[in-house]
């Protein structure tokens, strides 16, 4: 059973584009909430992180909007660039930020 | 350079034959952790460790083993391999776990197991 489901699993946008990838979870433990970018051969590295008190944070390009009423968080990658193609992973954390539970993930082209 | 080394990058093998895959990371950090990754699954976390002598289970731990005697080191231990776990393995670390203490990972191992 997926804890934290992600959306699209693909996505293709045109440079200069917005890029937008949605998660929802169940569990109201989960005390955080990073963004991961993983390039092909490479481990995941950290994105953009938010926690539940805080409802934007921005990061140049990137934003995550959080709704903890409806349970839901997303990235939003303005000006989209090709070099942001990538896959995304969202993830929550619980038990005091030491048990990560990742989203499926979101292959992002972003085309010239 | 501040890194996470996994050892070895690919491996096939067979059912059976114990395994295990390293991971070194050279930053002086407390928190390590393993996951795999699958087509559609996303990354799962097997096991994870605050310390020295401090492991617990992630979402996925069966069939697997870990130890942490150095701060350091934290190898993954397959004792009796499957082919069910066939996967992408990385390893991560982190100077403490919250807000802020950002996981940096390793390039990954792939096990095959036949």
């Amino acid at each position: 059973q997926q804890q934290v489901k992600q959306s699209p699993q693909s996505l293709i946008v045109q440079k200069g584009g917005i890029s937008i990838i949605n998660c929802a979870y169940e569990n109201t433990a989960f005390d955080y909430f990073p963004w991961y970018q993983q390039f092909p051969g490479k481990g995941p590295a950290l994105l953009i992180a938010i926690r539940p008190d805080v409802s934007e944070k921005k990061e140049g390009r990137f934003t995550i909007s959080f709704n903890k009423s409806a349970k839901q968080f997303s990235l939003h990658i303005m000006d989209s660039q090709p070099g942001d193609s990538a896959t995304y992973f969202c993830a929550a954390t619980s038990g005091g930020y030491q048990k990560v539970t990742f989203g499926t993930g979101t292959k992002l082209q972003v085309i010239p | 350079e501040a890194q996470v080394t996994q050892n070895p990058r690919y491996l096939i093998t067979v059912t059976g034959k114990k395994l295990t895959v390293t991971c070194s990371q050279n930053m002086n950090h407390e928190y390590m952790s393993w996951y795999r990754q699958d087509p559609g699954l996303g990354l799962r976390q097997i096991y994870y460790s605050m310390n020295v002598e401090v492991t617990d289970k992630g979402d996925v731990p069966e069939g697997y083993k870990v130890s942490r005697k150095e701060k350091r080191n934290f190898p993954l231990i397959l004792e009796s391999p499957s082919p069910n776990q066939t996967s992408l393995y990385f390893c991560a670390s982190s100077f403490g776990q919250g807000p802020n203490q950002p996981q940096h990972f390793g390039d990954g191992t792939r096990l095959s197991i036949l």
